[in-house]
């Protein structure tokens, strides 16, 4: 039974380039959340989608940052014109159904993106 | 708002040893807190979780955690460390309400363990 896969897992850009990350939940998981995780910090939460839906983005910056689950494929976490500050790992997160309220999340190993 | 504060970014011990990690948080609503950890190339996954019930909380692999509501504590413990115990531990605790799945974390602590 595989994991959540999240792919790449190492992605370089140069600033005002794209980064685009995957994300493949569980089988049978329809929730998927993505995490940020700065240097020295801790993950935060960025955003929570189902199929084809934004149900709470709370945590994601303003600009440049979008994501999307669609109806098939994996999840995409899309960042434009990306700045040294975005350079973080990425991790991604799902739940499945009834489990969503529980903080019982199964996490990917993460996609580390560096901004050269 | 909620927070999490780790003590010690790196513990050492020897096999055998006990282990405590030291968790403490901050919440402005009755917290859940958990235990993530995660061993080399592997996502997090969840270790134990404290959800208002029972203060001492037993999770896999003989990890245990007390819920100590006085000292905004939440730390872990295993009385005998194993060589496979070995990993990065998160103390996190969640947004409560409707948005359990928020969670804040703590910036980790690294187990490592001496033969």
């Amino acid at each position: 039974n595989a994991g959540v896969m999240q792919n790449p897992r190492h992605l370089v850009r140069r600033r005002g380039q794209e980064a685009r990350l995957r994300c493949s939940p569980m089988k049978g998981h329809s929730h998927v959340y993505w995490y940020r995780q700065l240097p020295e910090e801790g993950l935060k939460f960025m955003v929570y989608l189902q199929k084809e839906n934004i149900i709470d983005e709370s945590g994601m910056p303003k600009e440049r940052f979008s994501a999307e689950f669609p109806k098939e494929g994996p999840s995409i976490l899309r960042i434009q014109q990306v700045v040294r500050g975005d350079s973080a790992a990425y991790f991604c997160a799902s739940s499945p159904p009834g489990q969503v309220n529980t903080g019982e999340l199964f996490f990917g190993e993460g996609s580390r993106l560096t901004v050269l | 708002a909620q927070s999490v504060t780790q003590l010690g970014s790196h513990v050492s011990v020897s096999e055998g040893a006990l282990v405590l990690l030291r968790c403490n948080y901050s919440s402005s609503v009755p917290p859940y807190l958990f235990w993530y950890v995660q061993y080399p190339n592997q996502g997090l996954q969840l270790l134990l979780k404290y959800t208002s019930a029972a203060t001492l909380v037993k999770g896999i692999n003989g990890f245990e955690a007390e819920f100590k509501k006085s000292e905004t504590s939440f730390h872990l413990t295993k009385p005998s460390a194993h060589m496979s115990d070995a990993a990065e531990y998160f103390c996190a605790v969640s947004e409560g309400g409707g948005s359990n799945y928020k969670l804040t974390f703590g910036k980790g602590t690294l187990l490592t363990v001496n033969p």
